[in-house]
């Protein structure tokens, strides 16, 4: 079945940029997500791409797809404080739900 | 109020007791999910309903059941709870034709 792989942890310096990685492994994935979920709290969607684009930027995030390697990035601009937080990728064929796959999530610390 | 509301957000139980956990929306979207989440591992799929008539399990339903009371109501039962059902349990709700959910903010279980 499909797998999703992610790095567990990630540490940054406040003002830096973050990127965070995820690799997946069906070819046949069409939306492709980003989830942030901060402590004690469920999953926030932050922003996601279909497989026809490459990229997507929206404010401090931007996504970049690379369909060949089956690579999905996020990178967050001038990280702040508030970016820590666990980042989930997740990757679906369809809008029907049943094959949504999250991967195990980035744990990103953001340093003063 | 949230739109998705899961309740009871902490619980304590023993091995071998019926617990339901609860979630109800306001999205006024046609599908539900529930999903379980432990360390490393991301989210896990156990039951998701696409109308009041429809449930399906996911990828690790065995131990749970799931109630489509109605189209904002959709509850989780572990019907004789064990040890390694201790997670973090979560509720999502979609559109029909988006792919992203809207998460609850999780119900805590430890089975003691």
């Amino acid at each position: 079945g499909e797998d999703v792989e992610q790095s567990l942890f990630l540490s940054v310096r406040e003002g830096d940029s973050s990127v965070i990685n995820c690799t997946y492994t069906d070819s046949s994935s069409t939306y492709l997500y980003w989830y942030k979920q901060e402590p004690g709290a469920g999953l926030q969607l932050l922003t996601y791409i279909f497989s026809n684009m490459d990229m997507k930027q929206d404010q401090r995030l931007t996504v970049l797809l690379n369909k060949k390697d089956k690579h999905l990035s996020l990178r967050i601009a001038d990280t702040q404080t508030g970016d820590s937080a666990i980042y989930f990728c997740a990757t679906t064929r369809d809008n029907y739900g049943q094959n949504f796959v999250f991967g195990p999530g980035t744990r990103l610390s953001v340093l003063p | 109020d949230a739109d998705v509301t899961q309740t009871p957000r902490n619980r304590i139980t023993k091995t071998g007791k019926r617990i339901m956990l609860e979630c109800s929306q306001t999205k006024g979207h046609d599908r539900m999910y529930w999903y379980r989440q432990d360390p490393g591992l991301g989210l896990r799929l156990i039951y998701y309903s696409f109308d009041v008539k429809d449930i399906n399990k996911g990828e690790i339903s065995d131990g749970y059941s799931v109630s489509r009371q109605a189209q904002a109501k959709f509850s989780l039962s572990l019907e004789s709870a064990i040890p390694n059902q201790t997670a973090l349990y979560f509720c999502a709700t979609s559109d029909r034709g988006q792919g992203g959910y809207t998460f609850g903010s999780g119900t805590r279980l430890t089975v003691v």
